[in-house]
């Protein structure tokens, strides 16, 4: 596609559920990456993904938060038992390569996620 | 860690005039790349003008500006002959040119427009 496309675009869930959050990357781009976004906060990164390398989860906040990326394309963020303070938009960028001097992100427009 | 700070959660500024959105950042590396990205009530995020630590020249791209002071580590955004569109959160990031860095950003500031 065009761009980084994000689904669903809102996901409302009752506290204890699963829910998945997808991510379909720019064609080509290798680096794939995962940010929250809270209210009245800042992005907090997740998770990256780069190529066949395995993945950086150091942003995870917990053990229900798990991410794969299948085919080296589309990113699925898993979050398990979801908990209020899960509440957030969780959003996607992609870039086309990792370590270049001028790495870009390419945005998606984010799933928002309430928790009731 | 890399830390970068926004002071100021909100800020106005009139139609056509000026106004400048500020930020400061920690790191203990010397080769590094300062962004500002846009992001609309669309949430889509929009790169709107990067800075490379080793370039002492300030960036500038059309009406948008930065004043890097690598010393004081600050890098705030100046955007002149401001326009209803530019109304958006605008948040600040780091990143350190090294493998395996990853952005890190700001908690951002809301900026609104006065016709």
């Amino acid at each position: 596609g065009a761009g980084v496309s994000q689904s669903p675009s809102n996901k409302v869930t009752e506290k204890g559920k699963d829910v998945e959050l997808r991510c379909d990357p720019i064609s080509g781009h290798t680096a794939l990456y995962w940010y929250r976004q809270s209210l009245g906060q800042g992005l907090e990164f997740l998770i990256y993904f780069q190529g066949n390398s395995a993945p950086d989860k150091s942003g995870l906040p917990s053990d229900r938060f798990s991410a794969e990326r299948t085919g080296g394309s589309v990113s699925t963020l898993t979050i398990q038992r979801t908990q209020q303070e899960d509440s957030a938009v969780y959003l996607c960028a992609s870039s086309p390569s990792f370590g270049s001097l001028s790495e870009k992100l390419f945005f998606g427009s984010g799933t928002q996620l309430s928790v009731l | 860690a890399q830390t970068v700070t926004q002071s100021q959660p909100e800020m106005s500024v009139q139609e056509a005039e000026t106004v400048t959105l500020s930020c400061t950042y920690d790191t203990s590396e010397s080769d590094y790349y300062l962004f500002w990205y846009k992001q609309p009530p669309s949430r889509q995020m929009i790169l709107v003008i990067r800075q490379e630590a080793y370039k002492q020249q300030n960036a500038t791209e059309n009406r948008f500006s930065v004043n890097f002071q690598k010393a004081a580590k600050s890098f705030s955004l100046k955007i002149s002959d401001s326009q209803l569109g530019d109304a958006a959160m605008y948040f600040c990031a780091y990143r350190f040119t090294g493998a395996n860095s990853k952005l890190t950003f700001g908690k951002g500031i809301t900026l609104s427009v006065r016709p």
